[in-house]
C-alpha cells in the first residue's frame, strides 16, 4: 500500500513563494493530485496529473515533479491561501486513493 | 449544475447502524464510479469504499470492511452506505466524491455529513 507523506505545517508571508512536499511511493504509476481544503468545507481538486490545474485554479498555484519528488508551489501567497493542503496518489491495492496526512499552510 | 449531496448523518451509539445517501444531479450518475471519503474532526482524509458505475466492482478499506455496505440505485441517482456496528473510530464527516474525467482522483466533491458514535 502506497503512504505518503507531507510536512503537517507551512508558512509563509503574503507575497511569498511557499512548496508543500509530497514524498512516498506510487507503485502502480498513478500520478499525484493535490486538494485544498478550507475549515469546514469540502475537499477541493486543485492538481491532477502532478502538475495540471482544472478550470477556475489559478495559475499561482503550480505542481511539479522531479525524479522522485514531487511538490505543490503557491506564489503571490495570498491570505485566503491559508487552508489545508493534501496530496493523493491512486492504490491498486486498494481500489482506491490514499492520501498524505495533510499540510495546513498559514499565511502570517 | 453538477451537485452531490449527502445526507442521514447524525449520533449513534457505539455498536449502533446509520444509513448514509448521496443524492447526484447535473450529470448522469449511471456513468460514473462513485467513492465515500471520510474525515475524523482534527484528522486527515481516509478513503472508505467505492463502487462501479453497474456495482459490479465493490471496494472498502480495511478499517470497515465487513461492517460498511456500499449500494447505488442508479435509477435514483443515489449512492448510500450503510454502516453497522459502528465504533468510536468512525467519527467523521463522510463526503462522496468522484471523478467527472479520470477515477484516479476527485473533481467533484458533495458537502459532507457528519457522523458521531457516541454513549
Amino acid at each position: 500500500q502506497s503512504v505518503l507523506t507531507q510536512p503537517p505545517s507551512a508558512s509563509g508571508t503574503p507575497g511569498q513563494r511557499v512548496t508543500i512536499s509530497c514524498s512516498g511511493s506510487s507503485p502502480g504509476g498513478y500520478s499525484i493530485s493535490w486538494y485544498q481544503q478550507f475549515p469546514g468545507a469540502a475537499p477541493k481538486l486543485l492538481i491532477y496529473n502532478y502538475s495540471q490545474r482544472p478550470s477556475g485554479v489559478p495559475d499561482r498555484f503550480s505542481g511539479s515533479k522531479s525524479g522522485t519528488s514531487v511538490s505543490l508551489a503557491i506564489s503571490g501567497l495570498q491570505s485566503e491561501d491559508e487552508a489545508d493542503y493534501y496530496c493523493s496518489v491512486w492504490d491498486d491495492s486498494l481500489n482506491g486513493p490514499v492520501f498524505g496526512g495533510g499540510t495546513k499552510l498559514t499565511v502570517l | 449544475e453538477v451537485q452531490l449531496v449527502e445526507s442521514g448523518g447524525g449520533l449513534v451509539k457505539p455498536g449502533g447502524s446509520l444509513r448514509l445517501s448521496c443524492a447526484a444531479s447535473g450529470f448522469t450518475f449511471s456513468s460514473y464510479r462513485i467513492n465515500w471519503v471520510r474525515q475524523a474532526p482534527g484528522k486527515g482524509l481516509e478513503w472508505v469504499s467505492s463502487i462501479s458505475k453497474t456495482s459490479s466492482y465493490i471496494y472498502y478499506a480495511d478499517s470497515v470492511k465487513g461492517r460498511f455496505t456500499v449500494s447505488r440505485d442508479n435509477a435514483k441517482n443515489s449512492l448510500y452506505l450503510q454502516m453497522n456496528s459502528l465504533r468510536a473510530e468512525d467519527t467523521a464527516v463522510y463526503f462522496c466524491a468522484m471523478g467527472s474525467t479520470n477515477y484516479d482522483f476527485f473533481d467533484i466533491w458533495g458537502q459532507g455529513t457528519m457522523v458521531t458514535v457516541s454513549s
